[in-house]
């Protein structure tokens, strides 16, 4: 079975400096899809980012990229110029594509908090 | 913001009423998904739907049940409420394919059971 593992249950960053959060994963599948998610106090859960096994390259988005190591089963998500929005909990999940009846595994998430 | 959505957003009942807490989505997804978050803001998966017809129970025992007789519809009904059920309930939904299977999350039900 797939597990995710997030190892920070809570985290601090001042404003404008730069955060990694970690995630690792079990899997002896060579494709499969990892994700983060952001859930605001009080908001929606967002996807923040997602990365695809197959690709070498680091996916970014604007402020948040992730440094993927398949071979060392790492997924962490680097926030950088953090800001107060992004007050929040962050969850780092798998899936296996084409996986049936297996649905989206989660870590147990890191809660982020932007100090001004 | 993504188009699903649950009702109410916020209830308190007593113990051993029944209760049905409501998520629709205008996506045309095929899966749906509710989730128990516990108070350490961890997610358990409590039921899941592939489509019409379709329901299986998730990781999470729950004495809840669900229904999928349409698409957009995914309601999830607790015979008789107990102060254990006391939780928030996230209700999501992607698309089936052979894709990235991205989630989208509705803003969720806190439910307080006294």
């Amino acid at each position: 079975a797939q597990t995710v593992t997030q190892s920070q249950p809570e985290m601090s960053v001042q404003e404008a400096e730069t955060v990694t959060l970690s995630c690792t994963y079990d899997t002896s599948e060579n494709n499969y899809y990892l994700f983060w998610y952001k859930q605001p106090p009080s908001r929606q859960m967002i996807l923040v980012i997602r990365q695809e096994a197959y690709k070498q390259q680091n996916a970014t988005e604007n402020r948040f990229s992730v440094n993927f190591q398949k071979a060392a089963k790492s997924f962490s998500l680097k926030i950088s110029d953090s800001q107060l929005g992004d007050t929040a909990m962050y969850f780092c999940a798998f899936i296996r594509p084409n996986s049936g009846n297996t649905p989206l595994v989660f870590g147990k998430g890191t809660r982020l908090s932007v100090i001004a | 913001e993504a188009d699903i959505y649950q009702t109410p957003r916020y209830l308190v009942i007593g113990t051993g009423k029944k209760i049905t807490l409501e998520c629709s989505q205008t996506m045309g997804h095929d899966k749906m998904y509710w989730y128990q978050q516990d108070p350490g803001m961890e997610l358990h998966l409590i039921h899941y739907s592939y489509g019409v017809n379709s329901t299986e129970k998730g990781d999470l025992s729950s004495e809840s049940t669900v229904s999928r007789i349409r698409t957009e519809h995914f309601p999830l009904t607790l015979e008789s409420a107990r102060p254990s059920h006391t939780s928030q309930y996230l209700c999501a939904s992607s698309e089936r394919g052979g894709g990235p299977d991205t989630q989208y999350f509705g803003p969720g039900t806190r439910l307080t059971v006294l």
